[in-house]
């Protein structure tokens, strides 16, 4: 079945270093990936998204790494600051003709001043 | 722009009583998702809506039902509520069916006591 799933469910860092958050996905059909992040009492906000076709896609202080031989996913955060501390989400969707994503668990960041 | 609005922000009900929560999507976009979220975990997809139709639905008993108005706001209603059903219920529009990014809305917290 499809699962998305993380390998830390916490992650701590110090302000100014660099983050990277792993997710490993189970579904080779997926076409789609996607980075939410989501503070407390908060829906997710998205942060960075990319196409299977690709393998790297950057954005502002957040690069998105896709591995698909592995099914491998991550986020990398430059210069982490406070306001990143966060829960964040993988998520993928399968090529199913209409817009389901499926969620991990999540990785809990923390990052001290 | 606002963005996805929900409503009630918060709200308690008992077992056996029955909830709706409403969504008002982004202007212009014309599909509205639906996500549960229990404490701890990340979301998982209920309903997708479209024009008013329903594309997709998610993993969840017929306690769940929902619909999609002429203005693409949506309505979500569960029936008969469990225990098991408290979490944080999340709104998302995209543009078009299936492509683009989810929007999520802050989401509608129920608590099932």
């Amino acid at each position: 079945g499809e699962s998305v799933g993380l390998h830390l469910p916490t992650l701590s860092v110090q302000e100014g270093d660099n983050s990277i958050i792993n997710c490993a996905y189970s579904n080779s059909a997926s076409d789609y990936f996607i980075w939410y992040k989501q503070e407390s009492g908060k829906g997710p906000q998205f942060i960075i998204d990319i196409r299977s076709n690709m393998d790297k896609r950057q954005g502002q202080r957040v690069t998105v790494l896709l591995n698909k031989t592995v099914k491998h996913l991550s986020l990398q955060i430059a210069a982490t600051q406070p306001g990143d501390s966060a829960v964040y989400f993988c998520a993928e969707r399968a090529n199913t003709g209409f817009q389901k994503l499926v969620f991990g668990t999540g990785t809990r960041l923390l990052v001290s001043p | 722009d606002a963005g996805v609005t929900q409503s009630p922000t918060h709200l308690i009900k008992t077992r056996g009583q029955q909830v709706t929560l409403r969504c008002s999507p982004i202007s212009g976009h014309k599909s509205v998702s639906w996500y549960q979220q229990v404490l701890g975990q990340g979301p998982q997809f209920i309903f997708q809506y479209y024009e008013k139709e329903e594309r997709g639905r998610g993993n969840f008993p017929d306690r769940f039902s929902a619909r999609q108005f002429p203005n693409y706001s949506s309505e979500l209603n569960v029936n008969a509520l469990l225990l098991g059903d408290s979490a944080l219920y999340l709104c998302a529009s995209i543009y078009s069916s299936n492509t683009g990014e989810l929007f999520f809305g802050e989401g509608s917290r129920l608590t099932v006591l």
